[in-house]
């Protein structure tokens, strides 16, 4: 499994963009990226995952390099309800070889201030 | 539509006790698995299943089992509970797309 570097920890305005980086430049053709985010000590919940087209849906915005060796998401008007853990997995899909397993990184935790 | 739910929410146990973990989900993924998570850490992955009678092991096993007797229900073992075993456990399963997470059993041992 690819792994993912994210910065530990980012600030953000609220009603800013948030724009959260993620490097894994060892990812192969068949991995996604996914981004979930974990509030306090809640289950982390799923945000978005992209192959190597930018993906948005109603939560964020997924931008991925042409060489797929990094990504950004963007929370486009961030909120204190926004101030998480968010993290960054590379993941086979089902129907390769491999399992679809999740392997968690440490995050970078985003800090919304008022 | 419950999705995933995990019972017990919280626990303590003496060393050397032994206790089961139940994860259920509704949404007949073939996929669950089992983390712990620690002050601070992430998630790490202990135990995971790729469909019923299937189970293999993650990035920290030792001192776990698990089963998957049932489709819809993934049980976490612990045989000899040990104080570094003190963590919050989450469950989790999927499909093709995004995995959806329990709530977590926040466990104490003593």
């Amino acid at each position: 499994d690819a792994k993912t570097t994210q910065p530990p920890s980012m600030d953000c305005a609220e009603g800013r963009a948030a724009n959260l980086p993620c490097n894994h430049s060892t990812i192969s053709g068949n991995e996604y990226v996914y981004w979930y985010r974990q509030i306090h000590s809640q289950g982390p919940q799923y945000i978005i995952h992209g192959l190597k087209n930018n993906e948005t849906n109603e939560m964020a915005s997924l931008i991925i390099t042409e060489d797929r060796k990094s990504s950004t998401l963007i929370l486009p008007h961030a909120t204190l309800r926004d101030t998480a853990v968010y993290y960054c997995i590379v993941r086979v899909v089902h129907g390769s070889s491999n399992t679809g397993k999740l392997i968690f990184g440490q995050g970078t935790t985003l800090q919304v201030k008022p | 539509n419950a999705g995933v739910t995990q019972t017990p929410k919280f626990r303590v146990l003496k060393t050397g006790q032994s206790m089961t973990l139940l994860c259920a989900q509704d949404m007949n993924h073939e996929y669950m698995y089992w983390y712990r998570q620690d002050p601070g850490m992430g998630l790490r992955l202990i135990h995971y299943s790729v469909g019923e009678g299937t189970t293999a092991k993650g990035e920290v096993p030792d001192g776990y089992n698990v089963s998957r007797l049932k489709k819809q229900n993934f049980l976490l073992g612990l045989e000899s509970a040990a104080p570094s075993q003190t963590s919050v456990y989450f469950c989790a399963s999927s499909w093709n797309t995004e995995a959806f997470f329990g709530q977590g059993t926040r466990l104490t041992v003593v």
